[in-house]
């Protein structure tokens, strides 16, 4: 079975810290997503990459920036955490064809104070 | 660009009701249609899916048919289950962009 592990279930952070959200999935996917989720918006992508070193803006880019280094990790970056950015955050991962389903990872719910 | 619309909820039902949770979309192309499940404090699971026209997608119960002619998939089930309460998105992909396109969500709730 395909698995995308988010490195946290749940966090809290304070304002203006830098946060790091740690995505790793495990069946050599070329295509990872970060997506946020918040009630009544569905699911907002914020960044995704087709490749390692790759990396495209989503529909929210303001206030993250992300990395892949290796194909199976896929890091976003709050640069400086605001209150506004307190969510629930989905990692996602596929193959590079058109056509097949994204598996995601069981989201990370931060917290900012 | 790609769009999904799927009906607000919450969709409230009793035990062993019919289900039915609307789904359209707008793409060029050929997209694949989706549907995933998202239990409470989860990530999003697939459902299940359909890649062309007429297809009919199944899953646990639940189905869902790929309507190119109505440009819509809407999902079903004949006899739902309070284990069924979740939210349920329709998605998505292939049409103008590989990048998957999710509707907003539909909260099931099923009472005993």
């Amino acid at each position: 079975d395909v698995k995308v592990t988010q490195s946290s279930r749940y966090l809290v952070k304070r304002t203006g810290e830098k946060v790091f959200l740690e995505c790793v999935q495990d069946m050599d996917h070329e295509n990872m997503f970060w997506y946020r989720q918040d009630p009544g918006l569905g699911l907002r992508l914020i960044y995704f990459s087709y490749d390692v070193k790759m990396k495209e803006k989503g529909d929210i880019p303001e206030g993250y920036s992300v990395s892949r280094e290796k194909k199976e990790r896929f890091s976003l970056i709050l640069e400086s955490a605001s209150t506004n950015q307190t969510s629930m955050y989905l990692c996602a991962s596929s193959i590079g064809t058109l056509n097949t389903e994204a598996f995601f990872g069981q989201g990370t719910r931060l917290t900012v104070v | 660009g790609d769009s999904v619309t799927q009906m607000e909820g919450p969709v409230t039902l009793s035990e062993e009701a019919f289900l039915t949770i609307n789904c359209t979309y707008t793409a060029t192309g050929y997209p694949s249609l989706f549907w995933y499940v998202q239990y409470p404090g989860e990530g999003l699971q697939l459902l299940l899916k359909a890649t062309k026209a007429d297809d009919k997608g199944s899953n646990k119960g639940f189905e869902a048919t790929y309507r190119k002619e109505t440009t819509s998939f809407h999902l079903e089930k004949g006899s739902v289950q309070v284990s069924d309460s979740a939210v349920y998105f329709c998605a998505l992909r292939g049409g103008g962009s590989y990048i998957p396109t999710f509707g907003r969500g539909t909260s099931l709730i099923v009472h005993p």
